[in-house]
């Protein structure tokens, strides 16, 4: 069974320039949660979606955005990049109330 | 509201020496818990879980008990390894679905 699968694995970017981070569940998870890892931090969460609705959000700015697919793939958009969005971007799928299960993450550098 | 406070790090044994990390939460309703560990380089891997009160969850050496009267789940293991090293994060799952995560304790083990 193939499990979190997160693209791209690293990606560069300029200041004011989009990102957009890519996550696919394992085979019948309906929840995916994204998480934000910086240099030395630990994880900050930053959405929560499930059956194709936002469920909730972490304490960060509306330019980081994203959704959720009917197949239950998911999307993370960062717009206007600063330097402090350079992290580590993990995703994780879930069925509701059991344990997730995480992707390799993507390593986002804003240059 | 719902959270995870963890012991701070980073903590620092010798190998084959008792390992205690501590954790307590603050949730509504009856989450379930988890240890997650993220060695270098790497994403997040489930470590162990425990979803009711006096549930005991072990893996690998590690050992963790649900204590609903102290609103603890402190990971234990009798004799690290170096190859322990690693990020440990403590979490709970709501009723609801979402997730939260401790801070992170780094355990660093010398041969």
């Amino acid at each position: 069974e193939a499990g979190v699968t997160q693209s791209p694995t690293h990606l560069i970017k300029t200041r004011g320039q989009q990102a957009t981070l890519r996550c696919s569940p394992i085979s019948g998870h309906t929840s995916v949660y994204w998480y934000q890892q910086a240099l030395g931090l630990g994880l900050q969460f930053l959405l929560w979606y499930d059956e194709g609705e936002e469920r909730n959000r972490g304490n960060f700015p509306p330019r980081f955005s994203g959704r959720q697919f009917p197949n239950y793939s998911s999307e993370l958009n960062v717009n206007a990049l600063e330097l402090e969005d350079s992290a580590l971007y993990l995703c994780a799928s879930s069925l509701r109330v059991s344990e997730a299960f995480f992707g390799q993450g993507t390593r986002l550098t804003v240059v | 509201g719902n959270s995870v406070t963890q012991m701070e790090g980073p903590v620092t044994l010798s190998e084959e020496a008792f390992l205690t990390i501590n954790c307590t939460y603050t949730a509504t309703g009856y989450p379930s818990l988890f240890w997650y560990v993220q060695y270098p380089g790497e994403g997040l891997q489930l470590l162990l879980k425990a979803t009711k009160a006096d549930d005991k969850g072990s893996n690998k050496g590690f050992e963790a008990t649900y204590r609903k009267e102290t609103t603890s789940f402190h990971l234990e293991k009798g004799s690290v390894q170096v190859s322990d090293s690693a990020v440990y994060f403590c979490a709970l799952s709501t009723p609801a679905g979402k997730l939260i995560f401790g801070q992170g304790t780094e355990l660093s083990v010398k041969p």
